[in-house]
Order: C-alpha cells, then structure tokens, then sequence
C-alpha cells in the first residue's frame, strides 16, 4: 500500500464548480501534511499547509481527520487557471523532514 | 530573487555515460533534496542533505550519487546511467525544521532521456 494515496482523475469541472479532493495516508504518526500544486511540467510549488484545524486561503479550503487519516482540499469557485495537478504530502517517518508524495490528481477547468 | 536552479534542464544521453546534473540555491537553506517523478509513481526522494558535508540516502538511492561540498550546491551525478533512469528530476531546498518545510522551493526540473 502506498503511503499517501490519491484518485488520480481527471477531474472535470466547468468555471464557477466546487471540487473536492480527497487524500488517504497510511503512517498514522505523521505529524504534517501540506498540498502542492503542479502544472504541467514544471516544478510543485506550495499551495497550503494541512492543519489539525483546518486552513483555508482564500478560496481554497483544507481539511485533516486524523481518526480516518485522511485529507482532503477543497476549491471553490473554479478558475481556469485552477486546472494543474495537486499532489497531496505527508512528512514521512523516516529521514530527516522527508516528504511524502502523493501520485498527484488532475483538475480541468473548462469554460 | 530566491531560486533554486538545476542545469541542464534537458537531456539526452547514453547508456554509461557519466552526467552530473548541477542544482544551486541563493537562500543560504541547509537542507536540499534530490527526487525524481515518473508517471505513476510519484516524486520519489533520491538524496537528501542536511549542511555541507552530510548526505543521506532517500528511497531510491541506487545508481545515483550526490555531493555537498558548499552549502548553495548540490549536484547529482550517475555514473553509469541506465535507460530506467529515464526521469524528471527535481532539486529541492528549504530551512531546517518543521517550520522550514513551508518554504521548501523546488528547481525547475531536468528532463532525462537515457538510450
């Protein structure tokens, strides 16, 4: 079993939609968790960190339950420029600050 | 403006070729990382270092070597690459500590096509 497992999608959604995603981890001793983005190709860059009491930016919402270990975010208002792949990261149990990535799920924004 | 750069940012090679792909920072951060993406799989960790002179091995360590003899660089090198070492490679750094790992930036990638 993967230590962080995500639907890899694609995720369709017309502008304006509300989308979910959902991310499972199975190392119950991991004590932070954080989603990227992804565009195609290039680099993951930092969209939020997950916290206990959830976080939300804007119109980005995150979300942790750590009795079903998993996480989840959560966009409001869909933009096209929404449309990339969110990896969602968990901090691994070994190795000093390693990071755990998920496979990543794919969201497309259409008008 | 702090970056992380890799060099060379494509390329294509040989079986058994030595290569050396280089990975800079300009924010003075201890900790770099090394990893790789394939479809599928995820971005995997290669290498990591904490502070010049101080590498571990990641989950895919094999075939690979890595080396920190100055805190902004920290190149990767194959010294025999092999066709499955076929990748997108990644070079990450950040500060050291939890908090540190909210500012974690990552290179721009170095596409690797071994024949």
């Amino acid at each position: 079993r993967k230590e962080v497992e995500q639907d890899p999608g694609p995720f369709n959604v017309p502008e304006g939609a509300t989308v979910a995603f959902n991310c499972t981890y199975s190392n119950s001793a991991s004590q932070s968790f954080f989603w990227y983005r992804q565009d195609c190709r290039k680099e993951p860059k930092l969209l939020m960190s997950v916290y206990s009491s959830g976080n939300e930016d804007g119109r980005f919402t995150a979300q942790l339950n750590r009795a079903s270990q998993y996480i989840s975010l959560l966009i409001r208002d869909s933009k096209l420029s929404d449309s990339a792949t969110y990896l969602c990261v968990a901090l691994g149990n070994t190795g000093f600050q390693k990071l755990v990535f998920g496979t990543g799920t794919r969201l497309l924004v259409s008008p | 403006e702090a970056q992380v750069t890799q060099n060379p940012r494509y390329l294509i090679t040989v079986t058994g070729k030595k290569l050396t792909v280089t990975c800079s920072q300009n924010m003075n951060h201890e900790y770099m990382s090394w990893y790789r993406q394939d479809p599928g799989l995820g971005l995997r960790q290669i290498y990591y270092s904490m502070n010049v002179e101080v590498t571990d091995k990641g989950d895919v360590p094999e075939g690979y070597k890595v080396s920190r003899k100055e805190k902004r660089n920290f190149p990767l090198i194959l010294e025999s690459p092999s066709p499955n070492q076929t990748s997108l490679y990644f070079c990450a750094s950040s500060p050291i500590g939890l908090a540190g790992l909210e500012t974690q930036y990552f290179g721009p990638g170095t596409r690797l096509l071994v024949l």
